[in-house]
């Protein structure tokens, strides 16, 4: 089993929908967990940390479920410009070597 | 500007070459990383430094090396011996939030091709 797994995608979604990305990891000593975006052929960048109580920023709000090792990205009201990779980063907490990057989930948001 | 840069953009290596790849932080992170990434697939550790004069093998070392003489630079080499080169090399350095929690973050990339 891969540390990170997240949905395979991609999705496709019209503007405006709302759309929903799991992500799983294996490790249960993890102790911290993002959101990257990463564009086609551009580096990630962080979106958001998310936090045991979940957080939102905007359309964007994550959760987190340490029990069932389950971390979620809901996008609301979606855009062109959401169109992009979303990476799930969980920190083991090892030192030096603890950011595990999972696969990514391709989003494109058709007009 | 505080950031993460990466160069060249493009590199373009021959059969036997071997061939380096420059990152500066001016961050004042302590940590650095190099990844690489295929198409459609994850980031995967190449090495890491948590201080200067320090660095460890990350899950894909065979046929890179990187030095850290300065905690602003990290630089990678991609030696002769790696036989499938071809990828998008991306650095990172991390920072400690005041609440603890690390942060990564990454310079442009580098997209290296062989000839």
């Amino acid at each position: 089993r891969k540390e990170v797994e997240q949905d395979p995608g991609p999705f496709n979604v019209p503007e405006g929908a709302t759309v929903a990305f799991n992500c799983t990891y294996s490790n249960s000593a993890s102790q911290s967990f993002f959101w990257y975006r990463q564009d086609c052929r551009k580096e990630p960048k962080l979106l958001m940390s998310v936090y045991s109580s979940g957080n939102e920023d905007g359309r964007f709000t994550a959760q987190l479920n340490r029990a069932s090792q389950y971390i979620s990205l809901l996008i609301r009201d979606s855009k062109l410009s959401d169109s992009a990779t979303y990476l799930c980063v969980v920190n083991k907490g090892d030192r030096g070597q603890n950011f595990v990057f999972g696969p990514g989930t391709r989003l494109s948001v058709l007009p | 500007d505080g950031g993460i840069t990466q160069s060249p953009k493009y590199l373009f290596r021959k059969e036997g070459q071997n061939v380096t790849l420059s990152c500066e932080q001016n961050l004042n992170h302590d940590a650095m990383y190099w990844y690489r990434q295929d198409p459609g697939q994850g980031l995967r550790l190449i090495y890491y430094s948590q201080i200067v004069n320090d660095f460890q093998k990350g899950d894909i070392a065979e046929g890179y090396s990187v030095s850290r003489e300065k905690k602003e630079s990290f630089p990678l080499t991609v030696t002769s011996a790696q036989k499938n080169p071809t990828a998008f090399y991306l650095c990172a350095s991390k920072r400690y939030s005041s609440g603890g929690q690390e942060t990564q973050y990454f310079g442009p990339g580098t997209r290296l091709l062989v000839l």
